[in-house]
């Protein structure tokens, strides 16, 4: 399953559009792009998930490029409450991981 | 995510002790998983079920045994607890005909300190 990378932590202000970038080089055609949010003491929240261009719901948007080596997770307008810790995922017919996750801390 | 609803919410145990960890769901879903998850890291898949029939090893299986005794139902024991598996424990449950198109839906968590 392709590994994901993405960066530990970022800090952002309220208001602002926050864009999360993971990376997944060795993606397969049949694999899916999918993104969980976590709050401290709660299990993973579904945000969104694609498979190639862009997909969009009331929460978030999704980027991936044509190569789908890269996927960006797109939060607008960003509140206090969306401090949390983002996982980008790879999942396949068979298999689920979680990597470390981006912890995203949003600033008054 | 009050459908899937794990037990005890806290637990503090001593080194090999025998602790059940359960997980029930009223969501009607088949696929159930356990995961861990230690401070700062991300979480990773003990064990897993496709339907009451199924079980599957994860990641880090070892050290720890479920039970699928309904399609609500899936539980995680460790036979004996040893200190390294202090961790938050969570239960998740999914419906997807495609494990690749999955959305996961998981309880709240239960938090095992093992002395």
């Amino acid at each position: 399953l392709a590994k994901t990378t993405q960066p530990i932590s970022m800090d952002s202000y309220e208001g602002q559009e926050v864009n999360i970038t993971c990376s997944h080089n060795n993606i397969a055609t049949n694999d899916y792009i999918t993104w969980y949010q976590q709050f401290p003491s709660q299990g993973p929240r579904f945000i969104i998930q694609g498979y190639k261009t862009k997909v969009t719901n009331e929460v978030a948007s999704l980027f991936i490029p044509a190569d789908r080596k890269s996927s960006t997770l797109s939060l607008p307008r960003v509140s206090l409450s969306d401090t949390a810790v983002y996982y980008c995922l790879v999942t396949r017919d068979d298999k689920i991981i979680f990597g470390k996750g981006t912890r995203l801390h949003i600033l008054p | 995510d009050a459908d899937v609803t794990q037990t005890p919410r806290n637990r503090i145990t001593k080194t090999g002790k025998r602790i059940m960890l359960e997980c029930s769901q009223t969501k009607g879903h088949d696929r159930m998983y356990w995961y861990r998850q230690d401070p700062g890291l991300g979480l990773r898949l003990i064990y897993y079920s496709f339907d009451v029939k199924d079980i599957n090893k994860g990641e880090i299986s070892d050290g720890y045994s479920v039970s699928r005794q309904a399609q609500a139902k899936f539980s995680l024991s460790l036979e004996s607890a040893i200190p390294n598996q202090t961790a938050l424990y969570f239960c998740a449950t999914s419906d997807a005909d495609r494990p690749s198109t999955d959305t996961q839906y998981f309880g709240p968590g239960t938090r095992l300190t093992v002395l």
